[in-house]
């Protein structure tokens, strides 16, 4: 089934450790995003991708990074977690710019 | 700067009652303009786009390009409606509004 999804749910994780998110959809979509949310708050665009081998950051600076080496995979990576990273991040995707969008469950992370 | 605004951070409504959420926007363009909804432990999904010009669930949204608004409104507030909604105009990269948080109270 097509659809877009975010591994893992939760994470609790210690000051310092390098984490991945993962995002994978299986649209064919082009594009994809990050945002970064906490509980019931707005939506902050951390990075995006035109496609393959094409990422930008987003509207919010973010210490993460993201990679884009397959279309269908968008992983996002913190080298060296902190508290102050703690919020949830959803990744979405697109066919082209200005169509609706698709969004994963999200990814809540916790850093003690 | 492309700007989207929602003024209302909370929405307090009674069932039965009608409800409106603003959305303005500041561009020269046309984006394309959409409502998205979060429902409590559920995903962020589509509402409603305007170029469907459709109504969902008994929202509607009007565009004002004049004003550059573009409201969701439903007559009728239903329980079911309580969640979190942002405006999404897209001018290429999708961007969203800080959200408004609806409570619909019996």
């Amino acid at each position: 089934e097509a659809d877009i999804y975010q591994t893992p749910r939760y994470l609790v994780i210690g000051t310092g450790k390098k984490i991945t998110l993962e995002c994978s959809q299986t649209m064919g979509h082009d594009k994809m995003y990050w945002y970064q949310q906490d509980p019931g708050m707005e939506l902050h665009l951390i990075h995006y991708s035109y496609g393959v081998n094409s990422t930008e950051k987003g509207d919010l600076s973010s210490e993460s990074t993201v990679s884009r080496i397959r279309t269908e995979h968008f992983p996002l990576t913190l080298e060296s977690a902190r508290p102050s990273h703690t919020s949830q991040y959803l990744c979405a995707s697109t066919e082209e710019w200005g169509h609706r969008a698709f969004f994963g469950q999200g990814t809540r992370l916790t850093v003690v | 700067a492309q700007r989207v605004t929602q003024p209302e951070k909370l929405l307090s409504v009674f069932k039965g009652a009608p409800v409106e959420l603003k959305c303005n926007y500041s561009y020269s363009g046309s984006p394309e303009l959409f409502w998205y909804v979060q429902y409590s432990r559920q995903r962020l999904q589509l509402l409603l786009r305007h170029i469907s010009r459709e109504s969902i669930k008994g929202f509607t949204a009007d565009l004002n390009k004049g004003e550059t608004s573009f409201h969701l409104k439903k007559p009728f507030a239903q329980e079911e409606d309580s969640a979190m909604y942002y405006c999404a105009p897209s001018w290429g990269k999708l961007q969203f509004g800080a959200g408004t948080q609806v409570v619909v109270t019996p």
